[in-house]
């Protein structure tokens, strides 16, 4: 079974200091893993899909890579409007459905 | 464009009634996506419809059931309602032949179960 597993579940960040999210995952052969922003009651939106170990993607402060094992969201001078909570999903070859994990949930201060 | 849409956005329903929740997907896209988000957990795979078939079912009682129409828009159908039921519910689009595999939401239904 798919299984994707995210960390820290949060994280605080004053405005302007860099860091990254982690997604660890494992899936029987790698269709894509995908990164979506959630801001509170709102659905998902997407950001990037990665499909093989070494992609990167980039977008504004945002930037994803990818291993075999997992990937990260590397977030530059962040700014308060980047706070929202950060999902990782994979989808297996040849299967409909993605797998998400429980997220991390971004705070910036000012 | 029109993004996928959902209805209603808030429903309030008794433990034991039914609930039905509607979706309609992008413009040209044919599969559609259920998932359930309760309150401080991740999302979790409900449905998926593709060209009017169920391609794909998550571990979920048969109570929760649904069905896509002609034109692909989709409805979710949650019966004999429990307390733990509760939770923003959540439609996807995808167009699963471009074989890309991201998905467009809609901003969920909140489902209140009392």
């Amino acid at each position: 079974e798919d299984q994707v597993t995210q960390s820290p579940e949060a994280l605080r960040l004053q405005e302007g200091e860099s860091s990254s999210l982690n997604c660890s995952y494992t899936v029987s052969g790698l269709r894509g893993l995908f990164w979506y922003r959630q801001d509170p009651g709102k659905g998902p939106e997407f950001l990037f899909t990665l499909y093989s170990a070494g992609e990167e993607k980039e977008k504004e402060r945002l930037k994803a890579t990818l291993t075999k094992k997992e990937s990260f969201l590397h977030i530059t001078a962040p700014k308060p409007e980047d706070s929202a909570t950060y999902l990782c999903a994979v989808q297996a070859a040849n299967a409909g459905k993605s797998t998400f994990g429980d997220g991390t949930t971004l705070t910036v201060k000012p | 464009e029109a993004g996928v849409t959902q209805s209603p956005t808030h429903l309030i329903k008794t433990r034991g009634q039914q609930a039905t929740l509607r979706c309609s997907p992008i413009s040209g896209h044919t599969s559609v996506y259920w998932y359930q988000q309760a309150l401080g957990l991740g999302l979790q795979f409900l449905l998926w419809y593709d060209e009017g078939e169920e391609r794909n079912r998550g571990n979920f009682p048969p109570r929760f059931s649904g069905r896509q129409f002609p034109n692909y828009s989709s409805e979710l159908n949650v019966n004999a309602l429990e307390l733990e039921d509760s939770a923003l519910y959540l439609c996807a689009s995808s167009l699963f032949s471009a074989n890309t595999g991201e998905l467009f939401f809609g901003e969920g239904s909140r489902l209140t179960v009392l």
